[in-house]
């Protein structure tokens, strides 16, 4: 059976702060992709990064930066400098290359103290 | 702008009550998705589809109906069954390609009285 999970419930940093949010996956297949979304307070998912199974190499985009590891099954995400307007729900997902569906992950609440 | 819209808001109905949530997108997108989510909670699948007259049921279906008339429409109506419809509503909308994201709108908070 697929699965994400994310076991940081929530966590609290002061602003400029480095944060490291937790994912890990479990699947048999061998083709999958992973999934970053961000959903602030309005409540829309907005989408951060996309990578597929074939793709190890970790990627940075401005203050994030995500490190994914197929040895131990995780995509993990940082965020360097924190702000306060990074504070979200963030949601680690996978998706199988011959499903329609994405798996979520329950989130974790991530406060950015001024 | 392309985009998904979710109407309304906040949406307050009296328990026995069935409610349509709507879902419009201009992405010319052929996939839409259902999703509900609760506190602390992540997301969980009510119903799915692929093509126009043609949708699948998620893991939470039961107490929900869904159609397909439009490519551009996907209306989720919240029946009298459904024992707990007290959520926040999530509608999606991907290409078919499954390296592709999901698209969401803004969603809709129903609260049943």
């Amino acid at each position: 059976a697929q699965k994400v999970t994310q076991a940081q419930t929530e966590i609290s940093v002061v602003e400029k702060e480095d944060v490291t949010l937790d994912c890990v996956y479990e699947t048999r297949d061998t083709t999958y992709y992973l999934f970053w979304y961000k959903q602030p307070p309005s409540g829309e998912l907005v989408f951060l990064i996309r990578r597929n199974s074939f793709d190890e190499q970790n990627e940075i985009s401005g203050r994030y930066s995500w490190n994914f590891q197929k040895s131990t099954s995780s995509f993990n995400f940082t965020i360097t400098a924190s702000q306060v307007v990074d504070s979200a729900v963030y949601f680690c997902a996978l998706r199988l290359n011959r499903d329609d569906k994405i798996i979520f992950g329950k989130g974790t609440r991530l406060h950015i103290l001024p | 702008d392309g985009g998904i819209t979710q109407s309304p808001k906040y949406l307050f109905r009296k328990e026995g009550q069935n409610v349509t949530l709507s879902c419009e997108q201009n992405l010319n997108h052929d996939a839409m998705y259902w999703y509900r989510q609760d506190p602390g909670q992540g997301l969980r699948l009510i119903y799915y589809s692929q093509i126009v007259n043609d949708f699948q049921k998620g893991d939470i279906a039961e107490g929900y109906s869904v159609s397909r008339e439009k490519k551009e429409s996907f209306p989720l109506t919240v029946t009298s069954a459904q024992k707990n419809p007290t959520a926040f509503y999530l509608c999606a909308s991907s290409t078919l390609t499954t390296w592709f994201e999901q698209f969401f709108g803004p969603g809709t908070r129903l609260t049943v009285l």
